[in-house]
């Protein structure tokens, strides 16, 4: 057990660029999430996949953002056009499928805008 | 909505001491899960206990343990013989519906003093 992989760890862009975040989930886990959390608080829900079907989308997650899952394995997260307010601890975590599992998270991508 | 309240922002504990960190929740639902994830200066989330709301017997995992008081909608961890590694943010949360979507607290921040 690996655990979750997230890659970059830090990632420092300027205003208006497009970044896009990767997550490798522990390895048997269909169920994959993606969470944002600003300084001082707890993770926000953006959206999860169970395999390939992304099945619930957070309205934190505007136009500007778009995850996906494509073979069921790894997942992306893109935001383009990023904003001040973007910067924020993107967390990848994954689970088994059976409700109730726990969420095991990765060390997350911290994304800095200047 | 859940939402999910942790009102006390830090907490201090002398090392080998027991403390006990609140949380309150509130949801509609008749079935779901409690979790508490603590997160470390490393920015790791790591799973420390959880609970199902149809079990009456409160859940322990080595020194941590709750009291589950499911008519107050309260979720408190007791940590036992507190160590300097558990010096950490200690979040609260809470789990429903079929998308197993996470809702958490804000944290509360835990120091350890040797």
């Amino acid at each position: 057990d690996t655990g979750v992989s997230q890659d970059p760890r830090h990632k420092i862009t300027k205003r208006g660029q497009n970044v896009t975040f990767r997550c490798d989930p522990i390895s048997e886990h269909n169920r994959l999430y993606w969470y944002r959390q600003t300084l001082g608080q707890g993770p926000e829900f953006l959206t999860y996949f169970q395999n390939e079907a992304q099945l619930e989308k957070s309205r934190l997650l505007s136009d500007r953002f778009s995850a996906e899952r494509p073979k069921g394995s790894f997942s992306t997260l893109e935001i383009q056009r990023t904003e001040q307010g973007d910067s924020a601890m993107y967390l990848c975590a994954s689970s088994l499928g059976q409700w109730g599992q726990p969420q095991h998270f990765g060390d997350g991508t911290r994304l800095s805008i200047l | 909505a859940q939402t999910v309240t942790q009102s006390q922002p830090e907490m201090s504990v002398q090392e080998a001491e027991t403390v006990t960190l609140s949380c309150t929740y509130d949801t509609s639902e008749n079935n779901y899960y409690l979790f508490w994830y603590k997160q470390p200066p490393s920015r790791q989330m790591i799973l420390v206990i959880r609970q199902e709301a149809y079990k009456q017997q409160n859940a322990t995992e080595n020194r941590f343990s709750v009291n589950f008081q499911k008519a107050a909608k309260s979720f408190s961890l007791k940590i036992s013989d507190s160590q300097l590694g558990d010096t950490a943010m200690y979040f609260c949360a809470s789990l429903t519906g079929a998308n197993s979507k996470l809702t958490f607290g804000k944290g509360i921040t835990l120091s350890v003093r040797p």
